[in-house]
C-alpha cells in the first residue's frame, strides 16, 4: 500500500526564515510525486511534479527536490503570504493508474 | 477558463437525508476525482472517472455513497442515507495530464 508521511506536522517561521518541509514516501513504483497548497476554506492548489530522483523544481520562493525515498520543499525568505498547508501526494507507476494517495500535510505559518 | 466549479459550497443535512453534491470539471479534462477531507484521515481519494467512465471506486466508504458522470462537464456524488461521520469536506478535481486541479469543496454538515 502507497503510504506518504509529512513532517513536521507545522512550522512556525519568522519572515525571512528559511527551512524545509519533508515529505518521505513509500511506493511499488514512483510515477510520480506532487506538491500543493491548500489555504483556508480552498482547494489544494498545484505546485509541483516531479518524476525521478534528482529532478528540482523552483516557483518563486519554493524549490522542490526530489530522492528515492523523500522530497523536501525548501522555502528561502519566506514571507507572510506564503502561510498554508503544503501537501505532498505520490502516484504509483502502472497501467493507467491516476491515484494520488496525499499525505496529511504540513501547516506552515510565517510571523511578519 | 473558470476552473472546476463545485455546488454547493455548504450544505447541512439532518441523518437519514439525501444529499448531492456536483462539480463541473475543467473544459477538455477528461479525469475527474471525487475527493474527502477530514481532520483524522486527510485528503482521501473516493472515485475516478475517465471519459466518464468509473475506473476505481475503491475508495468509496459503502453503498450509501453513489457517483455519476452522466457527461464529459458533469458529475455527481450522492449520500442516500447520510450519517453524522459522512461529516467533511468534499473536493472534486480534474486533469487532462498527471497534474490535478481541484474545486473549492463543499462543506457537509450531517446533524
Amino acid at each position: 500500500e502507497d503510504q506518504v508521511t509529512q513532517s513536521p506536522e507545522a512550522l512556525r517561521l519568522q519572515e525571512g526564515e528559511s527551512s524545509s518541509l519533508n515529505c518521505s514516501y513509500t511506493v511499488s513504483g514512483l510515477r510520480g510525486l506532487f506538491w500543493y497548497r491548500q489555504d483556508p476554506g480552498k482547494g489544494p492548489e498545484f505546485l509541483f511534479t516531479l518524476y525521478s530522483a534528482g529532478e528540482e523544481k523552483e516557483k518563486e520562493r519554493l524549490k522542490a527536490t526530489l530522492t528515492k525515498k523523500e522530497s523536501f520543499l525548501h522555502i528561502t525568505a519566506p514571507k507572510p503570504e506564503d502561510s498554508a498547508t503544503y501537501l505532498c501526494a505520490v502516484q504509483a507507476s502502472g497501467g493507467s493508474n491516476y491515484k494520488l494517495t496525499f499525505g496529511k500535510g504540513t501547516l506552515l505559518t510565517v510571523n511578519p | 477558463d473558470a476552473g472546476v466549479i463545485q455546488s454547493p459550497r455548504h450544505e447541512v443535512t439532518e441523518m437519514g437525508q439525501e444529499v448531492t453534491l456536483r462539480c463541473k470539471p475543467i473544459s477538455g479534462h477528461d479525469y475527474l476525482f471525487w475527493y474527502r477531507q477530514t481532520m483524522m484521515r486527510g485528503l482521501e481519494l473516493l472515485i475516478y472517472f475517465n471519459n466518464n467512465v468509473p475506473i476505481d471506486d475503491s475508495g468509496m466508504p459503502e453503498d450509501r455513497f453513489s457517483a455519476k458522470m452522466p457527461n464529459a462537464s458533469f458529475s455527481t456524488l450522492k449520500i442516500q442515507p447520510s450519517e453524522p461521520r459522512d461529516s467533511a469536506v468534499y473536493f472534486c478535481a480534474s486533469s487532462s495530464s498527471r497534474s490535478q486541479y481541484f474545486g473549492p469543496g463543499t462543506r457537509l454538515t450531517v446533524t
